[in-house]
C-alpha cells in the first residue's frame, strides 16, 4: 500500500517560504504524487502534481527525490490566506492514498 | 467554483431515512469519484465511475448505493445509515480515471449528520 504519512500541523509567519514533506516509502514506479488544498467548508483543491525530481507552478514548487519515498511542497511567501490543510495523494492504480493532512496556519 | 457542484451541501437524517447525494460536473469530464472525510482521517475514496461504469468498490457498505446515469450526473444512495457515518462526502470528477495522473476537481461537499 502506498500509504502516505505527514506532519498533523505547522505555523509560519507571512512572508517565509514553507515547506511541507510527505513520505510515502512504498510508493510504486507508475505512481504520481498530488498535493491539495482544503479550506474549511470546501473540498479540496489540486495545487500540484509531480513524479520526479522537481516541478514549478504559479503558486508552488515540488521537490520529489530520486528514490521517490517522501516529496516535499514548497509554498514561497506564504501569507494569511494559505491558511489551510495540505494533503499528499499518491496515485496507485486505480487507488487515491491521501494523507491524513497537513494544518497550515500562517501567523501575521 | 471549480465546475463540480454537490446538493444538498448540509444533510441530518435518523437511521431509518433514505435520502440522496447529487454531485454534477460542467467540465465534460468522464471520470467520477465518492470520498467520506471524517474528523482526523485521510479522505476514503468510496467509489469509482468510468465512462458511466462503476470501476471501484472499496469494501463500502450495501447502505452506500451509488448511481451515475451519465458521465455528468453522480448519486449516492443512503439508507440505515449509523451514527459513524456521519461526515463529509465529497464528489471529485477527472477527464478520465485510471492508473496514469488524472486531477481531480473536487465539489463542496455534502456534510452529513446522522441521528
Amino acid at each position: 500500500l502506498a500509504k502516505t504519512t505527514q506532519p498533523i500541523s505547522m505555523d509560519s509567519y507571512e512572508g517565509q517560504e514553507v515547506n511541507i514533506t510527505c513520505s510515502h516509502n512504498n510508493i510504486a514506479t507508475n505512481d504520481y504524487i498530488t498535493w491539495y488544498q482544503q479550506f474549511p467548508s470546501q473540498g479540496p483543491r489540486f495545487i500540484i502534481q509531480g513524479y520526479k525530481t522537481k516541478v514549478t507552478n504559479e503558486v508552488a514548487s515540488l521537490f520529489i527525490p530520486a528514490d521517490r519515498k517522501s516529496s516535499t511542497l514548497s509554498l514561497p511567501r506564504v501569507s494569511l490566506s494559505d491558511t489551510a490543510v495540505y494533503y499528499c495523494l499518491v496515485e496507485s492504480g486505480n487507488q487515491f492514498y491521501f494523507g491524513t493532512g497537513t494544518s497550515l496556519t500562517v501567523i501575521p | 467554483e471549480t465546475g463540480v457542484t454537490q446538493t444538498p451541501r448540509h444533510l441530518v437524517m435518523g437511521m431509518t431515512n433514505k435520502k440522496s447525494l447529487k454531485c454534477e460536473q460542467h467540465l465534460g469530464h468522464n471520470a467520477m469519484y465518492w470520498y467520506k472525510q471524517s474528523a482526523k482521517k485521510p479522505l476514503e475514496l468510496m467509489f469509482v465511475y468510468n465512462f458511466k461504469e462503476q470501476t471501484e468498490n472499496n469494501s463500502v457498505p450495501s447502505r452506500f448505493s451509488p448511481e451515475c446515469p451519465n458521465s455528468s450526473h453522480l448519486f449516492l444512495h443512503l439508507h440505515t445509515l449509523q451514527p459513524e457515518d456521519s461526515a463529509l462526502y465529497l464528489c471529485a470528477s477527472s477527464q478520465e480515471g485510471g492508473p496514469r495522473s488524472d486531477t481531480q476537481y473536487f465539489g463542496p461537499g455534502t456534510r452529513l449528520t446522522v441521528l
